[in-house]
């Protein structure tokens, strides 16, 4: 089993859809989660950090489910400009471990 | 400008010629690390190091080296190269090891 786990997609939404990703990891002494975000083979760049409470960024929303060993992203009001891979991360061990990521393409 | 810098971008080589792709960030941070990444299998960690002359192995260590003289710099060097070491690489630093990672624009290898 992946540490790891990330539904690939592709997610093909029109714009202004709310999409939802879920992640799951395997590893429950994980301790920091992150949404990186990576277009078109470029680097990776954080998009937010996920905290037990939930979090919110504008559009985005973040949640952290312990128990289920999950995280999720929401993205409200899709914009063409977030079509990009999404990849999420956790930390088993002292290094960020990164999912294979779910490609998101929104349509006009 | 806060940045990761790696060097070169793309590079094409034949198998068996010593090669170092150089990574060098300006934001003073104690942690830097080494990815490689390939369709279906995501980033994965080769190398990583805490701080100056302190490099252990990531998940994919066998056929790279590293070392880490100098804060800034973090040199990935393929003594040997092999057509299964071709791939997009990325260099990263950071805080520490479970905080935000700020990553390099990626180099482009194919090993013939």
């Amino acid at each position: 089993r992946k540490e790891v786990e990330q539904d690939p997609g592709p997610f093909n939404v029109p714009e202004g859809a709310t999409v939802a990703f879920n992640c799951t990891y395997s590893n429950s002494a994980s301790q920091s989660f992150f949404w990186y975000r990576q277009d078109c083979r470029k680097e990776p760049k954080l998009l937010m950090s996920v905290y037990s409470s939930g979090n919110e960024d504008g559009r985005f929303t973040a949640q952290l489910n312990r128990a289920s060993q999950y995280i999720s992203l929401l993205i409200r009001d899709s914009k063409l400009s977030d079509s990009a891979t999404y990849l999420c991360v956790v930390t088993p061990r002292r290094a960020l471990t990164f999912g294979s990521g779910t490609r998101l393409q929104v349509q006009p | 400008e806060a940045q990761v810098t790696q060097n070169p971008r793309y590079l094409i080589t034949v198998t068996g010629k010593k090669l170092t792709v150089t990574c060098s960030q300006n934001m003073n941070h104690e942690y830097m690390s080494w990815y490689r990444q390939d369709p279906g299998l995501g980033l994965r960690q080769i190398y990583y190091s805490m701080n100056v002359e302190v490099t252990d192995k990531g998940d994919v260590p066998e056929g790279y080296k590293v070392s880490r003289k100098e804060k800034r710099n973090f040199p990935l060097i393929l003594e040997s190269p092999s057509p299964n070491q071709t791939s997009l690489y990325f260099c990263a630093s950071g805080m520490g090891g479970t905080e935000t990672q700020y990553f390099g624009p990626g180099t482009r290898l194919l090993v013939l």
